[in-house]
């Protein structure tokens, strides 16, 4: 009964590699997200996608895609990877936007290492 | 925009310390705040919420209070445990920007047996 899944956990690639990393989310919600958490625990958000289109795309490489082919669903794909790319991502959801916050539930994280 | 600071850690306590853990926001009107808590390999967990002004959100023996006046959310625990070791983190959504949340710099917590 996870809420909100990851795969793989875990993802060790040579750079140049091009890879992606799926999230799903059984709550019904209608907006998912992804973080990046850098070696020193600093998170930031990368996309958000609600009712599978896209509302935020923060200063990120154009090597990142994200792609939701339904509400439940936010892949991330990577292409020609970096060793900077190396981190931990988190894939989240909440029930809808809201001005004032709304929680967001998380994803137990892919840890990304390009060697 | 809006922003929040946290301090910065880590910080080391001995089981049945009081903890605090200090974040102050800046913000354009009253958004709701959260903690999070996020234990070592795992994903961040939502740990207590307030939605306005002078709001206590509690969990878990943990505690803060929405101040408008001081623009203040601090988490405090009376007597913290071996498995309150984590990294805690203050957010607030950032405004009108279609949910993201600003996260604090996180702060690592220890505690000793």
């Amino acid at each position: 009964d996870t809420a909100v899944s990851q795969t793989p956990k875990y993802l060790v690639t040579q750079m140049g590699n091009d890879k992606s990393i799926k999230c799903e989310q059984n709550l019904g919600h209608d907006t998912m997200y992804w973080y990046k958490q850098d070696s020193k625990k600093f998170l930031k958000i990368m996309f958000s996608y609600n009712n599978k289109e896209l509302i935020i795309n923060e200063t990120v490489p154009n090597r990142f895609s994200p792609k939701s082919p339904d509400k439940a669903h936010l892949n991330l794909h990577i292409n020609s990877l970096e060793l900077g790319d190396s981190a931990v991502y988190f894939c989240a959801s909440s029930q809808n936007v809201g001005t004032l916050g709304v929680e967001q539930y998380f994803g137990p994280g892919t840890r990304l290492t390009v060697t | 925009g809006n922003s929040v600071t946290q301090m910065e850690g880590p910080v080391t306590l001995s089981e049945e310390a009081f903890l605090t853990i200090n974040c102050t926001y800046t913000a354009t009107g009253y958004p709701s705040l959260f903690w999070y808590v996020q234990y070592p390999g795992e994903g961040l967990q939502l740990l207590l919420k307030a939605t306005k002004a002078d709001d206590k959100g509690s969990n878990k023996g943990f505690e803060a209070t929405y101040r408008k006046e001081t623009t203040s959310f601090h988490l405090e625990k009376g007597s913290v445990q071996v498995s309150d070791s984590a990294v805690y983190f203050c957010a607030l959504p950032a405004y009108n920007q279609g949910g993201k949340l600003i996260f604090g710099q996180g702060t690592e917590l220890s505690v000793k047996p």
